[in-house]
């Protein structure tokens, strides 16, 4: 079993969009949670960290279930410029970080 | 701030010879730094974890003699893949970490290495 899981798409959705990413992570000893952007052949750059609580970045909204392991990204209202893989990525401690293998989303127009 | 930079950003060689990847933070000292490798439709994949003056830290699976990495300063870290093979190719990352509290890491554009 992959440390974290995703499902890894395509997401094909048109503009305006509200388009949901799961995640689960099977260390239950992990330690700090986060949603990375990755555009092709790119870096990855963070897109949001992610608390239990919830938290809420402009259109997009995060989740986190330590019970369950399980981690969620919301878009809302999706651009053309939201296109790119979205990463999963849990710190399992010492600056560890386990990264999913990514959500493709694909916005048309 | 927090800028990671990546030199060089392709590089293509023959198989049998050895390639320097330099990882550079820019505008902060990096107690840490991380070395990732990524293969098509893949995740990233930690290689090793290499603090400043010390030896680093490689993951299961990747070969230290292989992969020879080296922080010598708190701005700079290699990687050099010896007598690379066409499996080697492959989209090497780094990141940096400031430390001091702060875990966040930046980082580098990343390094497309192609084995022929």
């Amino acid at each position: 079993r992959k440390e974290v899981e995703q499902d890894p798409g395509p997401f094909n959705v048109p503009e305006g969009a509200t388009v949901a990413f799961n995640c689960t992570y099977s260390n239950s000893a992990s330690q700090s949670f986060f949603w990375y952007r990755q555009d092709c052949r790119k870096e990855p750059k963070l897109l949001m960290s992610v608390y239990s609580s919830g938290n809420e970045d402009g259109r997009f909204t995060a989740q986190l279930n330590r019970a369950s392991q399980y981690i969620s990204l919301l878009i809302r209202d999706s651009k053309l410029s939201d296109s790119a893989t979205y990463l999963c990525v849990v710190n399992i401690g010492g600056g560890k970080l386990i990264f999913g293998q990514g959500t493709e989303l694909s916005v048309k127009p | 701030g927090a800028v990671v930079s990546q030199h060089p950003s392709r590089v293509i060689c023959k198989s049998g010879t050895s390639v320097k990847i330099e990882c550079r933070s820019l505008d902060f000292q990096a107690t840490t730094m991380f070395w990732y490798r990524q293969f098509p439709k893949q995740s990233l994949m930690l290689m090793a974890t290499s603090n400043e003056g010390s030896k680093a830290t490689y993951e299961q699976g990747v070969e230290k003699d292989k992969f020879l990495i080296n922080h010598a300063s708190l701005t700079l870290s290699t990687l050099t893949v010896t007598s690379a093979h066409p499996e080697d190719s492959s989209f090497y990352i780094c990141s940096a970490q400031r430390g001091g509290g702060d875990n966040e890491q930046f980082f580098g554009p990343g390094t497309r290495l192609t084995v022929l």
